[in-house]
């Protein structure tokens, strides 16, 4: 199966302020028909999941601007430009390249 | 608008039985993939199923192969997990999603203990 490591599993941020999350997988990403299947999920206390950014870094429909989404390969980002309040919660990434589809640990986002 | 309501969680013993069902509305339920993803109390995500939109291709998470079977009723806008030989490592919420997680459901909590 494909490992997807994040980091950090923890991320204290002060509101206003920047963050980024780091997403690495196992292996290559890149799907035979060219994509990069990876996403990004958000899940606030007590929620379900909810898609953030698509194929790497394509936002979802009523997603803020202040996410974005980067990286190709192995290699991927997830940035809040801002960090409000209401963005707390745990981040995922998941790959959908190769089966069985993989989350990562996840990244708690709190606020300092 | 969009939803995914599953049902049919409960409280299973160890080698019991329970049947997932998850209806949705909003969206063309014949022309998109499907899948199960569930979460242990205070863990993270996992994929457990997957099947095509037409139910001619299925997968499964190694850890539940040949216990739980994903199907689908494209007529009732309906999918299912049967899930047999229920383990306690089996209990978690399982999601409903959509496609590549687009669009979840509620969740429905599945308890295997004696």
């Amino acid at each position: 199966d494909v490992v997807v490591t994040q980091s950090p599993l923890s991320l204290p941020v002060t509101l206003g302020q920047p963050a980024s999350i780091s997403c690495r997988s196992s292996q290559s990403l890149v799907y035979s028909d060219g994509n990069t299947y990876l996403n990004w999920f958000q899940q606030r206390p007590g929620q379900s999941p909810r898609r953030l950014i698509y194929e790497v870094s394509n936002r979802d429909s009523g997603v803020p601007d202040r996410f974005s989404g980067s990286g190709s390969g192995t290699d991927f980002t997830l940035k809040i430009s801002r960090v409000e309040a209401e963005d707390i919660g745990v981040y995922y990434c998941m790959q959908r390249t190769h089966w069985p589809w993989t989350f990562g640990q996840g990244t708690k986002l709190e606020i300092k | 608008e969009v939803q995914l309501v599953e049902s049919g969680g409960g409280l299973v013993q160890p080698g019991g039985s329970l049947r997932l069902s998850c209806v949705v509305s909003g969206f063309t339920f014949s022309n998109i993939w499907m899948g199960w993803v569930r979460q242990a109390p205070g863990k993270g995500l996992e994929c457990v199923a997957t099947i095509k939109d037409d139910g001619t291709a299925k997968y499964y998470v190694d850890s539940v192969k040949g216990r739980f079977t994903i199907s689908r009723d494209n007529a009732k806008n309906s999918l299912y997990l049967q899930m047999n030989s229920l383990r306690a490592e089996d209990t978690a919420v399982y999601y409903c999603a959509r496609g590549s997680g687009s669009s979840w459901g509620q969740g429905t909590l599945v308890t295997v203990s004696s």
